[in-house]
């Protein structure tokens, strides 16, 4: 069974870069039925879609995130990473990092999810 | 981007009663390509259905989904008291993928 778990600093200063990392058990990132994707909730807010990353690197961003967004993926690791540049206080969220079946190649629902960290975008 | 448009944005039930959630988009989600959540305070949202009508593994039968086109649907046939919580749903038919602002089952 799949499990996931975000990590990385609960604090970014304004104008500094997100960096977050989930790790995968109970099963490979290299698999072919899997695509890896992250989703953020700003505090008492909804659901976004920040982006999906296939095991061999292909990537999928949420237009609104673009510019600023960089998703990586490590098999030798059992992880892939996420990075935010230039970030505001409206980046301020719980990120989670979630599976995504291959249904229809990347777009797909989310099952199972990790568990959630809490991002904070101060000085 | 298709825009889901959830309601009630909060609903009000006794434990026993049915519920019945709303779910629009502002385009056809093609192949009814849509997926509904429920989340508990402080929890990650859980897959409850997936292509409108599919429960996900070990989901219990009084969650039901239904729908197409741009209308769908999430009912729980007898609440229970676990089920108070917020219900997103989520279209997958076409990039970006894209969420509801959520509905709050409440108990009355």
């Amino acid at each position: 069974q799949l499990q996931l778990q975000e990590s990385g600093p609960g604090l970014v200063k304004p104008s500094e870069t997100l960096s977050l990392t989930c790790t995968v058990s109970g099963g490979s990132i290299s698999s072919s039925s899997y695509y890896w994707g992250w989703v953020r909730q700003p505090p008492g807010k909804g659901l976004e879609w920040i982006g999906t990353i296939y095991y061999n690197g292909n990537t999928y961003y949420n237009p609104s995130l673009t510019s600023r967004l960089t998703m990586s993926v490590d098999t030798s690791r059992n992880l892939f990473s996420l990075k935010l540049n230039s970030v505001t206080a409206a980046d301020t969220a719980v990120y989670y990092c979630a599976t995504q079946p291959r249904f229809l190649e990347w777009l797909g629902w989310f099952d199972p999810w990790g568990q959630g960290t809490l991002v904070t975008v101060s000085s | 981007e298709v825009v889901l448009t959830q309601s009630p944005g909060t609903l009000s039930l006794s434990p026993g009663e049915r519920a019945t959630l709303s779910c629009r988009a502002s385009q056809y989600i093609s192949n009814n390509y849509l997926a509904w959540y429920q989340q508990k305070p402080g929890q990650a949202p859980r897959l409850l259905i997936y292509v409108a009508s599919s429960r996900a593994t070990g989901i219990p039968d009084r969650f039901s989904g239904s729908g197409s086109g741009t209308d769908f649907t999430l009912t729980i046939s007898r609440l229970e008291p676990e089920d108070f919580a917020v219900y997103y749903c989520q279209q997958y038919g076409s990039s970006p993928i894209t969420f509801g602002q959520g509905t709050r089952l409440e108990i009355k």
